[in-house]
């Protein structure tokens, strides 16, 4: 079985301050594990992904999240955050069999000018 | 580039009416999912395709049918509507996939109520 938790349902940020997003996740398998945004009406959007190359991985738009297999964390982080920032972020935790994918609750981030 | 295109948009039903959302993709992908999107849950998902006539149930399948009938379309059938399945309703491709590191193109969704 395979869960994902995301740990803050909101967050808020000042414009150019630091973004982070935490993600905890289980698997039975060597997981891959992908942030999806989700812009106001707008369907997902693939930010990043990892798979089992290098732990800290870079997306778009400046974000990038570090693969910690002893916490079993993948957070997602942005130096200086922008306005078009605004957005609801999910955390997603696959494995090879059965095509399966999980989602985590979603983060809803505001940025405040 | 179209992508994933679906729709309607919004749609109101009333208890016990039938109706299907439409996908439909143009880049020649082999699967295809149907997700729902209940506040603060997540996406869960409904059905998916590996291809053209085949179709297999995900986690949350009661109450609603698919068909897969051509590359392209993955319409999506909800034959007597319910309250519980008022939700944002996504379609989704992937070339291969999607539970390995295939990347998933999104439609914009679908905003169903049902009343």
């Amino acid at each position: 079985a395979q869960s994902v938790t995301q740990l803050d349902s909101h967050v808020s940020v000042s414009e150019g301050t630091p973004v982070l997003l935490r993600c905890n996740y289980s698997s039975s398998y060597s997981p891959s594990l992908f942030w999806y945004v989700q812009h106001p009406n707008k369907g997902l959007q693939l930010l990043l992904k990892y798979t089992s190359a290098a732990t800290l991985v870079k997306g778009i738009n400046g974000f990038e999240a570090e693969f910690k297999k002893s916490e079993t964390s993948f957070h997602l982080t942005k130096p200086s955050a922008h306005m078009s920032d605004a957005a609801e972020y999910f955390c997603v935790v696959s494995q090879a069999a059965g095509n399966k994918l999980t989602f985590g609750g979603g983060t809803r981030v505001l940025v405040k000018p | 580039n179209a992508g994933v295109t679906q729709t309607p948009k919004f749609r109101i039903l009333k208890i016990g009416q039938s109706m299907t959302l439409q996908c439909t993709q143009d880049m020649n992908h082999n699967y295809m999912y149907w997700y729902r999107q209940d506040p603060g849950m997540g996406l869960k998902l409904i059905y998916y395709s590996v291809g053209a006539g085949i179709t297999d149930k995900g986690e949350v399948p009661n109450g609603y049918n698919v068909s897969r009938s051509t590359t392209e379309d993955f319409p999506l059938r909800l034959e007597l509507a319910a309250p519980s399945q008022t939700s944002v309703y996504f379609c989704a491709s992937s070339k291969f996939s999607g539970a390995t590191n295939e990347k998933l193109f999104f439609g914009s969704g679908t905003q169903l109520s049902v009343l």
